[in-house]
């Protein structure tokens, strides 16, 4: 069964950092594409960044390039995302989620969530 | 980038009656990248069709996806309580987009 569960979010100050994690299990991780979905509160979805399954190629929405770092660790079946100058239009659930395949770009897997909230 | 409107906003049915919800993109979409997910209150999104018509692993037969160029539709034949929810189109062209979502309600 494939798990993804997401950590380390919280309450950060504006212009303040904080790094997510996802750790992943129930499928051979390193041969996936794996991404950062965000919600804000009441709001749609938005995504973030995703890297590839060998972890050196990453992708980034405007809205975040520059100011956040995604990156993985194969050894220890894990994504991260390191966020910095974080602002108040940051705060959202942060999704991990599996790109289904090298041919479909969606997402099949999701993980709970955590929730980052920016504000002084 | 390409923006995924859909409509209603919300829309009122009956457990057993039929839904249509639709996602227009302000350009043509490739079929092959549009998707559709449901989201309950509190839970992750699911994925539900991909490919404008194919269904996820474990998705009912009354899920159904359709559509081609900017025009796409995702119609429920007969709704079961656990399909009340919010639903969102999403396409990948060289980002992915998401539509804002249609929340579909017991009337």
């Amino acid at each position: 069964e494939v798990q993804l569960v997401e950590s380390g979010g919280g309450l950060v100050q504006p212009g303040g950092s904080l790094r997510l994690s996802c750790a992943a299990s129930g499928f051979t991780f390193n041969t996936y594409v794996m991404s950062w979905v965000r919600q804000a509160p009441g709001k749609g979805l938005e995504w973030v960044s995703s890297m590839s399954g060998s972890g050196d190629t990453p992708y980034y929405a405007d809205s975040v390039k520059g100011r956040f770092t995604i990156s993985r660790d194969n050894s220890k079946n894990t994504l991260f995302l390191q966020m910095n100058s974080l602002r108040a239009e940051d705060t959202a659930i942060y999704y991990c989620a599996r790109k289904k395949s090298s041919r479909e770009y969606c997402f099949d897997s999701w993980g709970q969530g955590t929730l980052v909230t920016v504000s002084s | 980038e390409i923006v995924l409107t859909q409509s209603p906003g919300t829309l009122s049915l009956s457990p057993g009656e039929r839904a249509t919800l639709s996602c227009r993109a302000s350009q043509s979409v490739s079929g092959s990248y549009l998707v559709w997910y449901q989201q309950k209150p509190g839970q992750a999104p699911r994925l539900l069709v991909y490919g404008t018509s194919s269904r996820a692993t474990g998705i009912p037969d009354r899920f159904s996806g359709s559509g081609s160029g900017t025009d796409f539709t995702l119609t429920i034949s007969r709704l079961e309580p656990e399909d009340f929810a919010v639903y969102y189109c999403q396409q990948y062209g060289s980002s992915y987009t998401f539509g804002q979502g249609t929340k579909l309600e017991i009337k």
